[in-house]
């Protein structure tokens, strides 16, 4: 079994549709709770951290994470052409030299069409 | 702006030959990492480094080495490069105390023939 596990899609939705991307995991060490956006041919970038459980909210987006069933989620709302792309979530430990080990999912790419 | 750069955005490579990648930042970051993208596989760690002439295994080492003899680059190495390390290979970077943001590069696209 994976540690993260992550329905890879494709997700096709109308431009201003509510997303919702959802990862769960098994490894109850992991601290951070990180979404990770990669666009085409370049490099995943943060989006979005939490360290406990809750939500988080910026903009458009909010990250939730619900510890007790190893479980997170990404909404977008009002979603626009520029959000298609693949998301990443990802989850750290601390490594004990210092620094964080991050465990990724699969990704799911979404788009957002007009 | 953090910028990580990487040597090359694509490369062929015959197999058995020794493969060089390099991965530069300019943000005086200690912590860098390697890895590698492959569909359905999502991104797993090669190797990572906490400061300059540190290295640590990641999740899938085999078949690969790194130096990091400056902090600002760090250098993952194929021996003998052979078909399944053809891959997306990305660079990464962060500091220790916000090491779950990590910048990433562009990334490298290798075959290997």
């Amino acid at each position: 079994q994976k540690e993260v596990e992550q329905d890879p899609g494709p997700l096709s939705v109308p431009e201003g549709a509510i997303v919702s991307l959802n990862c769960t995991y098994s490894n109850s060490a992991f601290q951070y709770f990180m979404w990770y956006r990669q666009y085409s041919r370049k490099g995943p970038e943060l989006l979005m951290y939490t360290y406990s459980s809750g939500n988080k909210e910026d903009g458009r987006f909010t990250a939730q994470v619900d510890k007790s069933s190893k479980y997170i989620s990404l909404f977008i709302r009002d979603s626009q052409p520029s959000d298609s792309a693949t998301y990443l979530c990802a989850m750290s430990h601390i490594l004990t030299g210092g620094g964080n080990k991050l465990t990724f999912g699969t990704g799911t790419q979404l788009k957002v069409e007009l | 702006d953090v910028k990580v750069t990487q040597s090359s955005r694509y490369l062929v490579k015959r197999t058995g030959e020794k493969v060089f990648l390099e991965c530069v930042q300019d943000m005086d970051h200690e912590n860098m990492f390697w890895y590698r993208q492959d569909p359905g596989l999502g991104l797993r760690l090669i190797y990572f480094s906490y400061d300059v002439k540190m290295k640590e295994k990641g999740d899938i080492p085999e078949g690969y080495s790194v130096s990091r003899e400056k902090k600002e680059r760090f250098s993952l190495i194929l021996e003998s490069a052979s078909t399944n390390q053809t891959s997306m290979y990305l660079c990464a970077s962060s500091l220790p105390l916000t090491g779950y943001e990590q910048y990433f590069g562009p990334g490298t696209r290798l075959t290997v023939t």
